[in-house]
This record gives C-alpha cells, structure tokens and sequence, in this order.
C-alpha cells in the first residue's frame, strides 16, 4: 500500500537555528513528489516538485532534495514567518497523489 | 488574480441536512479536486473531474456527491449519508499534465451537530 510519513509531527526552532523536516514513502512508481505550506485556516500553498532521486530545489530559506526512499525540507536560519505546517505528497498514477499528515513548525523569535 | 474560491469560509448544519460547498476556478484548468482534511491524517481525496460532465470517486467518496457542469465550478454536496460530516473541506484544482501541483482554495470548516 502507498504510505506517504512526514517527521516530527511538531518541530520548535528559536529564529535562526536551521532544521529539516523528513517525508519518507513507499510508494510503487513515484511520478513526483511535492512540497505544500499551509498556514492555519488556510489552503495549502505550493512549494516544490521533485521528480527524480539526486534532485534539489531551493527557495529562500527553503531547500528540498529527494532519495529513493524520502525527501528532506531544509530551513535555513528560518525567520517566525516560516512557521506553519510543511505537507509532503507523492504522485503515484493518473491524479493519485497521497499526503503525509503534515509538520507543524513554530519558530520563535 | 486567478485562483480558487471556495464558499462559504465556515459552515453549519443540524445532522440529517444536506449541504453544499462551493468551489469556483478561474485558472482556465481542467481538473479539479475535492479533499477532506481531519487533524493528525494527511488530505484524503473525495472525488476529482478531470473534464466537464465526467469525474471519478476518490477514496472517502461515500456520503457525497459532486457535479461538473461548468468548467469553473465543482460543487460538493454533503449528504446526510455522511457519517462524520464535520471538517475542513478543501477544493483544488491542476493542469491535467503529469506532475502539475494542485492549487488550493482557503477551505470550508464544515461542522454539523
């Protein structure tokens, strides 16, 4: 079955203490795997797509990169603005895309 | 601007009613989405159209019911079939290419007591 698992469930950072957040699937015949931001009350907001094990993307403080087996969202001495959830989700087949239960990140001032 | 609108932001219902949830796209794409997201899980999909007048059940389909009349619009009802009917409702839309990402609208917080 394709699972899709994103951790921690929470993070805390003090503004300027870099971390990353980790999406790790098992899927058969991952099509692309992208990253969401969603902020509370709020639709999710794109990101990234990754297609391809070795591949890298940055924007900002944010830089994404991809194995065979999970992705990596890392914040670089991330700013309060940057808390949110972080969700991950992989496309399999067609318009089967499955999400993680997302990482909620706070950072604090 | 283009984007997705979603209406109402918040909505409430009495159990046994039956209520609909608009979603409205002007980013001329072909597919659209319905996503049910509960605290702790991740989004689960309801149903998607990928053209007018056809779409397919996604995997929590039972309970609701969609149309795709226009190419704009892909209206979700929530039937009183649904037996835990209370959450955040999210419309999406995408190109129909491999790979497009989804764009959201900001949700409907549905509650029925």
């Amino acid at each position: 079955e394709d699972q899709v698992t994103q951790s921690p469930e929470a993070l805390r950072l003090q503004e300027g203490e870099s971390s990353s957040l980790n999406c790790s699937y098992t899927v058969s015949g991952l099509r692309g795997l992208f990253w969401y931001r969603q902020d509370p009350g709020k639709g999710p907001e794109f990101l990234f797509t990754l297609y391809s094990a070795g591949e890298e993307k940055e924007k900002e403080r944010l830089k994404a990169t991809l194995t065979k087996k999970e992705s990596f969202l890392h914040i670089t001495a991330p700013k309060p603005e940057d808390s949110a959830t972080y969700l991950c989700a992989v496309q399999v087949r067609g318009n089967d895309m499955r999400f993680g239960a997302g990482t909620r990140l706070t950072v604090k001032p | 601007d283009g984007g997705i609108t979603q209406s109402p932001k918040y909505l409430f219902r009495k159990e046994g009613q039956n209520v609909t949830l608009s979603c409205e796209q002007n980013l001329n794409h072909d597919a659209m989405y319905w996503y049910r997201q509960d605290p702790g899980q991740g989004l689960r999909l309801i149903y998607y159209s990928q053209i007018v007048n056809d779409f397919q059940k996604g995997d929590i389909a039972e309970g609701y019911s969609v149309s795709r009349e226009k190419k704009e619009s892909f209206p979700l009802t929530v039937t009183s079939a649904q037996k835990n009917p209370t959450a955040f409702y999210l419309c999406a839309s995408s190109e129909t290419g491999v790979n497009s990402p989804l764009h959201f609208g900001n949700g409907t917080r549905l509650t029925v007591t």
